[in-house]
C-alpha cells in the first residue's frame, strides 16, 4: 500500500517560515490534502489539491508537490499555528484508500 | 455548510461492541461520503471505512474489514460505526469526516473517546 512519510517535528521562531513535507513514491502525481489539529480539536483541513485554500484558512498557508515530496509552507509563523499537521492522499488501493502521513508536530519557539 | 455532530464517550471492556453515532445535517449532503477516522494518544490519523449518503454503499480498510459495520439511518441522516470485540488498542478519539467522493475531507465531527478497559 501506498505510504506517506513526514517528519516527526519542526520547529520554528515566531514570525519565520515553517515547511513540513510528505514524501510518497511520484507523490506529485497526486493531489495531496493537508490538515492541521490542535489539541482536544478536531483535523481542520488547511490546503487542498496540493495548494488550495479552503474559506477562512489565511494566505500565510500555502503548498506545492512535485516529483516525490509536497510541502506545506507556513509564512509569519504564529503561535496560534502551533499543532500537528497531516497530508493526506486517496489511492487507488480498495482496501485502503484513504492514506496519512504518519504527522508533523510544528512546535512554535 | 455540512456539519457533523457525534454522540458522547464512551468505556467498554475488553471484547465488547462499541458504536459511536454522527449525525449530519446542512442543505449540501447530496454527494457526500462519510468516512471514519481514529486517533489513538500519540498516533497518527488513521483510516477506518465510508458510507455513501446516497446510495448506503460501504467500503472498509482492510485492516478493520470484519471487525467494523458502518449504517446509516437515512431518516435522520445519522450514520453508526460499530467496532467489535474492542481491546485496548482501540482506545482512541474517533472522528468522522465529510467529503464528496475521493477528495479532502472538508468537514468533520468534534471526535468521540472510546476507551477500552481490560
Amino acid at each position: 500500500s501506498y505510504v506517506l512519510t513526514q517528519p516527526p517535528s519542526v520547529s520554528v521562531a515566531p514570525g519565520q517560515t515553517a515547511r513540513i513535507t510528505c514524501g510518497g513514491k511520484n507523490i506529485g502525481r497526486r493531489s495531496v490534502h493537508w490538515y492541521q489539529r490542535k489539541p482536544g480539536q478536531a483535523p481542520v483541513l488547511v490546503l487542498y489539491d496540493d495548494r488550495d485554500r479552503p474559506s477562512g484558512i489565511p494566505d500565510r498557508f500555502s503548498g506545492s508537490n512535485s516529483g516525490n515530496t509536497a510541502t506545506l509552507t507556513i509564512s509569519r509563523v504564529e503561535a496560534g499555528d502551533e499543532a500537528d499537521f497531516y497530508c493526506q492522499v486517496w489511492d487507488t488501493d480498495n482496501n485502503n484508500p484513504v492514506v496519512f502521513g504518519g504527522g508533523t508536530k510544528l512546535t512554535v519557539l | 455548510q455540512v456539519q457533523l455532530v457525534q454522540s458522547g464517550a464512551e468505556v467498554k471492556k475488553s471484547g465488547a461492541s462499541v458504536k459511536v453515532s454522527c449525525k449530519a445535517s446542512g442543505y449540501t449532503l447530496t454527494g457526500y461520503d462519510i468516512s471514519w477516522v481514529r486517533q489513538a494518544t500519540g498516533q497518527g490519523l488513521e483510516y477506518m471505512g465510508w458510507l455513501n449518503l446516497n446510495s448506503g454503499n460501504t467500503g472498509y480498510a482492510q485492516k478493520f474489514q470484519g471487525r467494523v459495520t458502518i449504517t446509516r439511518d437515512a431518516s435522520t441522516n445519522t450514520i453508526h460505526l460499530e467496532l467489535s470485540r474492542v481491546r485496548s488498542e482501540d482506545t482512541a478519539v474517533y472522528y468522522c469526516a465529510g467529503a464528496k467522493g475521493a477528495v479532502a475531507f472538508d468537514v468533520w465531527g468534534q471526535g468521540t473517546l472510546i476507551t477500552v478497559s481490560s
